[in-house]
C-alpha cells in the first residue's frame, strides 16, 4: 500500500493567515492526489482533485501543487468557515489511501 | 443534482453481519466508481472498497476477506456488508462517488455502525 504523511498534524492559525499543510507519499504518484475538508460532524468535501485542479464552487483561496512524492495545499487568507481537518488522499493505486489529517484550529 | 442517501449500521454483536445501503439520484451509476469509505470515532478515513455499474469490485486488502459491496443497477443503489464484525469495525460509514481521477466528489450523510457485546 502506498501511505500518505500529512505534516503537521494539528496547526494553530489567525482569521487572515496564510498556511500550508504538506503531504508526502511513500512512493511516486505523479499528480494522483486529492485533498478533503472535514467538518465535525459532516461528510469530507473535495477541495482540490488531480494535485492542482480546484473543485467546482470551492474558493480559489485554496490552491494545489505538487506532484511525484511531494504536495501542498494552501490557504490563502484563513477564512472563519476553514477552521477543520484536512486530508490527502492518493488515487494512484489501490487502496486509495488517506493521510492521516491536518486538524486546522483557531488560534 | 446529484444526492447519495444511505441506511442501516446502528447497534451490532461481535460477529454479526453490518450491510449498508445507498441509494443514488441525480445521476446513472453508469461512468463513475461508487465506493465505501469509514472513519473510527475520533480517527482518519479508510477506504473499503469500490464498485462500478457493471459489478466489478475492488476491496482494501486488508478487508478483501470479511466484505462485499453489490450493485443494484435497477434501482441506482450499491451495498456493503461486512461479515464477522468487532469493535475494531466500529466506525462512521459513507457511501461516495468516485469520478475517476477528479475525485471522490459527492458523498453520503455517514451512518454510525457501532459493534458492542
Amino acid at each position: 500500500d502506498i501511505q500518505m504523511t500529512q505534516s503537521p498534524s494539528s496547526l494553530s492559525a489567525s482569521v487572515g493567515d496564510r498556511v500550508t499543510i504538506t503531504c508526502r507519499a511513500s512512493q511516486s504518484i505523479a499528480t494522483y492526489l486529492n485533498w478533503y475538508q472535514q467538518i465535525a460532524g459532516k461528510a469530507p468535501k473535495l477541495l482540490i482533485y488531480a494535485a492542482s485542479d480546484l473543485q467546482t464552487g470551492v474558493p480559489s483561496r485554496f490552491s494545489g501543487s505538487g506532484s511525484g512524492t511531494e504536495f501542498t495545499l494552501t490557504l490563502s487568507s484563513l477564512q472563519p468557515d476553514d477552521f477543520a481537518t484536512y486530508y490527502c488522499q492518493q488515487s494512484y493505486s489501490s487502496p486509495y489511501t488517506f493521510g492521516q489529517g491536518t486538524k486546522l484550529e483557531i488560534k | 443534482q446529484v444526492q447519495l442517501q444511505q441506511w442501516g449500521g446502528g447497534l451490532l454483536k461481535p460477529s454479526e453481519t453490518l450491510s449498508l445501503n445507498c441509494d443514488v439520484s441525480g445521476v446513472s451509476l453508469r461512468g463513475y466508481q461508487w465506493s465505501w469509505i469509514r472513519q473510527p470515532p475520533g480517527k482518519g478515513l479508510e477506504w473499503i472498497g469500490e464498485i462500478n455499474y457493471s459489478g466489478t469490485s475492488n476491496y482494501n486488502p486488508s478487508l478483501k476477506s470479511r466484505v462485499t459491496i453489490s450493485v443494484d443497477s435497477s434501482k441506482n443503489q450499491f451495498s456493503l456488508e461486512v461479515r464477522s464484525v468487532t469493535a475494531a469495525d466500529t466506525a462512521v460509514y459513507y457511501c461516495a462517488r468516485d469520478d475517476l481521477g477528479s475525485g471522490i466528489d459527492y458523498w453520503g450523510q455517514g451512518t454510525l455502525a457501532t459493534v458492542s457485546s
